[in-house]
């Protein structure tokens, strides 16, 4: 089945320490995303990536890290930096170039830090 | 950031009702209007893409329309099902920008049987 993998699902950390949340899709989408949800506001976008070993910096950047080593792979690192974590994000692919290409989304993390 | 604007929040209604709502966004530099459902546990699903003012587009009992001169689309859902009970996204895509989604905060759909 073809698709966009997350893991964990949960995720608990304690304040100070980074965490890498993973994003794994089989589509063969060039173009990765990450987001991040928090109570009462839209999905905000923090880091993109339209092909590997290259990224830029969404709108809510600080604080998180990424890299693109891999084609299927889109790990995003939430740095010590980072002053409010505790967030759900969720990961994205889609196809890329110019056009209106849906983003097909993972399941999610939902992180934690105390 | 853009802002994109969804209304009502949230919204109750009766099994079998007709619903609609609203999603606001920029009316410069548009390139493509997204909608998404979002079940809760589960991940969003692209419901529409649309790009041309004046676009209608049908799936079902949900169908969405599109004014790009004005800002605007509209998400309808006719008759009402439990399985319809969800969370509406909608998604604007500026030109230039690659595939830069930006989001509204949704609207929160509960059918009640």
């Amino acid at each position: 089945d073809g698709g966009i993998t997350q893991s964990p699902k949960y995720l608990f950390r304690k304040e100070g320490q980074n965490v890498t949340l993973s994003c794994e899709q089989n589509l063969n989408h060039d173009a990765m995303y990450w987001y991040r949800q928090d109570p009462g506001q839209g999905l905000r976008l923090i880091y993109y990536s339209q092909i590997v070993n290259d990224f830029q910096k969404g709108d809510i950047a600080e604080g998180y890290s990424v890299s693109r080593e891999k084609k299927e792979s889109f790990p995003l690192t939430v740095t010590s930096a980072q002053k409010n974590p505790t967030a759900f994000y969720l990961c994205a692919s889609s196809s890329q170039g110019a056009g209106s290409y849906e983003q097909y989304f993972g399941p999610g993390t939902r992180l934690t830090v105390t | 950031i853009l802002n994109v604007e969804q209304s009502p929040q949230s919204l109750h209604v009766q099994e079998g009702d007709s619903t609609n709502f609203t999603c606001s966004f920029p009316s410069s530099n548009f390139y493509a209007l997204h909608w998404y459902r979002w079940e809760t546990a589960k991940s969003p699903e692209a419901l529409f893409v649309m790009t041309l003012n004046g676009d209608e587009k049908k799936k079902g009992r949900i169908s969405a329309t599109l004014n790009t001169k004005e800002g605007y689309s509209y998400l309808y859902i006719k008759g009402s099902q439990p399985e319809d009970s969800a969370t509406y996204l909608c998604a604007y895509q500026k030109t230039y920008t690659g595939n830069q989604f930006y989001f509204g905060t949704g609207t929160s759909l509960t059918v009640i049987p």
